[in-house]
């Protein structure tokens, strides 16, 4: 099974200001990498696929970059509504796994 | 408007059963890969059960032999047998389509 490990666990920020995420594989996943947002009370929300492409309806503020066993999420300003738990994903291989999240937090 | 509803949680005593549904309105069930994913309680994102438009199906490890993923494309659900549950399935499980669209969920609670 591959392990996503998700760096740093917290991250305390601003609005306005920009959050780097990071997930790292345990072997690599090429590009299946996504990233999903989860408020809580509510079910994630599809931001990014294939390590580096937005999902539908999904702001510019939101990158993805990486490939192998590094990836990154940069949220280049925040607003209020990105203070969530964020979860990478890969998609490389059966069993899918996730990452643990990081939590950015105000 | 791409619309999942999870039904058929609840409480349910250790080593029971239970069929979970996501009815589908928008697009086609068995024209793209459906998934359950579940989160237990205050916990991470766990894929449980995925089924290809092609009919394959995985299973997680934990599940492997107690769970069926199904779908009938005459109703355009999706469902998920459960059976020899334990409590270490009690999560809230999600419906998703394709990895992009999520349901609500539906609580499955396993406890004496």
């Amino acid at each position: 099974e591959i392990v996503l490990t998700q760096s740093p666990a917290t991250l305390s920020l601003s609005p306005g200001e920009r959050a780097t995420l990071s997930c790292r594989a345990s072997q690599s996943v090429s590009s299946s990498l996504a990233w999903y947002r989860q408020k809580p009370g509510q079910a994630p929300r599809f931001l990014i696929y294939d390590a580096s492409s937005r999902a539908t309806g999904i702001p510019a503020r939101f990158s993805g970059s990486g490939s192998g066993t590094d990836f990154t999420l940069t949220i280049s300003s925040l607003e209020p509504e990105d203070f969530a738990v964020y979860y990478c994903q890969q998609r490389s291989t059966w069993p899918w796994t996730f990452g643990q999240g990081t939590k950015v937090e105000i | 408007e791409v619309q999942l509803v999870e039904s058929g949680g609840g409480l349910v005593q250790p080593g029971g059963s239970l069929r979970l549904s996501c009815a589908g309105s928008g697009f086609t069930v068995s024209s793209n890969y459906m998934s359950w994913v579940r989160q237990a309680p205050g916990k991470g994102l766990e894929w449980v059960s995925v089924i290809y438009s092609g009919g394959t199906t995985y299973y997680a490890d934990s599940v492997k032999g107690r769970f069926t993923i199904s779908r009938d494309t005459s109703k355009n659900t999706l469902s998920l047998q459960m059976n020899s549950l334990t409590t270490e399935d009690t999560a809230l499980y999600y419906c998703v389509r394709s990895g992009a669209d999520w349901g609500q969920g539906t609580l499955v609670t396993v406890s004496s």
